[in-house]
């Protein structure tokens, strides 16, 4: 099976403008999940969806916000970029059983500027 | 919310065992998971434990877990240059909270 596959691997955006990650599941996998990586809080949740519905949600402002399509795979948006949204999302996708593992992709470098 | 606590750093050398601990706070986590992640990669899984087991042994790697003291290792035995990485615990409940990871540098 393909793994999870994240699009594109590299952005760089300026401070106000608006970004969209595209993220496509292993194949039969019905849940996804959004993470962000920085230097300095590390790994933190960002939100997960589960047959099209949020089904938990993280501790990041509104600005970040997701979506997930029948198909499985999932979108985030960041609106209204800042620099400090600079950091490297991975997504990561699990079957859909509460506690089967996560598989991770190689994730989306956003640098903003 | 749950507190992950790893080192920082440990340094091997070739062909000896590495030993990576992590402390837990939520003892109601049900899974427990070990990553490894390579410069400019994302997180690759590399074993998980359920927290009904006290051990559990893939290849390599073997993972123990004290439920009593919250304290999970991953023991990576004959330590190769490609084990140069950054390792995560993490811990399952309706998220995956991570610690800080710890940089493995592997030196001949």
């Amino acid at each position: 099976k393909a793994g999870v596959t994240q699009t594109p691997r590299y952005l760089i955006k300026t401070r106000g403008q608006q970004v969209t990650l595209s993220c496509s599941p292993i194949s039969g996998h019905r849940s996804v999940s959004w993470y962000q990586q920085t230097p300095g809080q590390g790994l933190q949740f960002l939100f997960e969806y589960f047959s099209e519905t949020q089904r938990n949600k993280g501790n990041f402002p509104g600005r970040f916000s997701g979506r997930q399509f029948s198909n499985s795979r999932s979108e985030m948006n960041v609106s209204t970029l800042e620099l400090g949204d600079s950091a490297l999302y991975l997504c990561a996708s699990q079957e859909g059983q509460a506690n089967s593992p996560l598989h991770f992709g190689n994730g989306t470098r956003l640098t903003v500027t | 919310g749950e507190d992950v606590e790893q080192s920082l750093f440990l340094s091997v050398r070739e062909g000896d065992s590495s030993v990576i601990n992590c402390t837990y706070t939520d003892s109601s986590s049900t899974y427990l998971y070990w990553y490894k992640q390579e410069p400019g990669a994302g997180l690759q899984l590399l074993t998980y434990i359920f927290s009904n087991m006290d051990m559990k042994q893939d290849q390599r790697l073997t993972v123990l877990l004290n439920k009593k003291d919250k304290h999970l290792s991953l023991r990576i035995a004959d330590t190769q240059t490609g084990d140069s990485a950054i390792y995560f615990c993490a811990v399952l409940d309706y998220k995956l909270s991570f610690g800080a990871g710890t940089t493995v540098t592997v030196r001949a």
